[in-house]
């Protein structure tokens, strides 16, 4: 079975700091999907990026970015430029090929200090 | 994109009520639908994976006499908590996606508290 850890469960950094989140896991599969989600207070889950493990090219999405490392099995989520609205839980998730079933990370508590 | 509709978003109703939950992917096809539960400043708790004109997958744990899951259509699953007792308050939230290795989808959720 796949397991996620988020090893931080709370963190905190000025706005316009850069921030980097921890995610690592463990799985015998050597195809899957690797995402991170962000829930605000709203609680309404927002995807904020995806990786194939196919690709050793890191995602990036405008101010975040992943460093996806496959051997080490390490999936960092990285904010550049924070904003206070990047205030939220953010959730590293695991999926296997052929399924559509996510696997949650614990979670990380991140807030953005004025 | 993709959105999935999630309704009531809030519910308060007393002990022994049934509640039904609705999850409806609005532009796009769902053959399976995902219902998890959260506790406060924890994270998602896979309950349940509903397929479409068949019976749902539950978790490990989780009664399924206590939370009936349907999947009539394509576009509609729901989640009917039965008998609901105070401890089933909590936080239940449905996604989707329209195929494997694509991001899921999730509804706003529901706040669902039993007096």
């Amino acid at each position: 079975a796949q397991t996620v850890t988020q090893s931080q469960p709370e963190m905190s950094v000025q706005e316009a700091e850069t921030v980097t989140l921890s995610c690592t896991y463990d799985t015998s599969e050597s195809n899957y999907y690797l995402f991170w989600y962000k829930q605000p207070p709203s609680r309404q889950m927002i995807l904020v990026i995806r990786q194939e493990a196919y690709k050793q090219q890191n995602a990036t999405e405008n101010r975040f970015s992943v460093n996806f490392q496959k051997a080490a099995k390490s999936f960092s989520l990285k904010i550049s430029d924070s904003q206070l609205g990047d205030t939220a839980m953010y959730f590293c998730a695991f999926m296997k090929q052929g399924a559509q079933k996510l696997v949650f990370g614990q979670g990380t508590r991140l807030t953005i200090n004025p | 994109g993709a959105v999935v509709s999630q309704h009531p978003s809030r519910v308060i109703c007393k002990s022994g009520t049934s509640v039904k939950i609705e999850c409806r992917s609005l532009d796009f096809q769902a053959t399976t639908m995902f219902w998890y539960r959260q506790f406060p400043k924890q994270s998602l708790m896979l309950m349940a994976t509903s397929n479409e004109g068949s019976k749902a997958t539950y978790e490990q744990g989780v009664e399924k006499d206590k939370f009936l899951i349907n999947h009539a259509s394509l576009t509609l699953s729901t989640l009917t908590v039965t008998s609901a007792h105070p401890e089933d308050s909590s936080f239940y939230i449905c996604s989707a996606s329209d195929r494997d290795g694509q991001p899921q989808h999730f509804g706003d959720g529901t706040r669902l508290s039993i007096l």
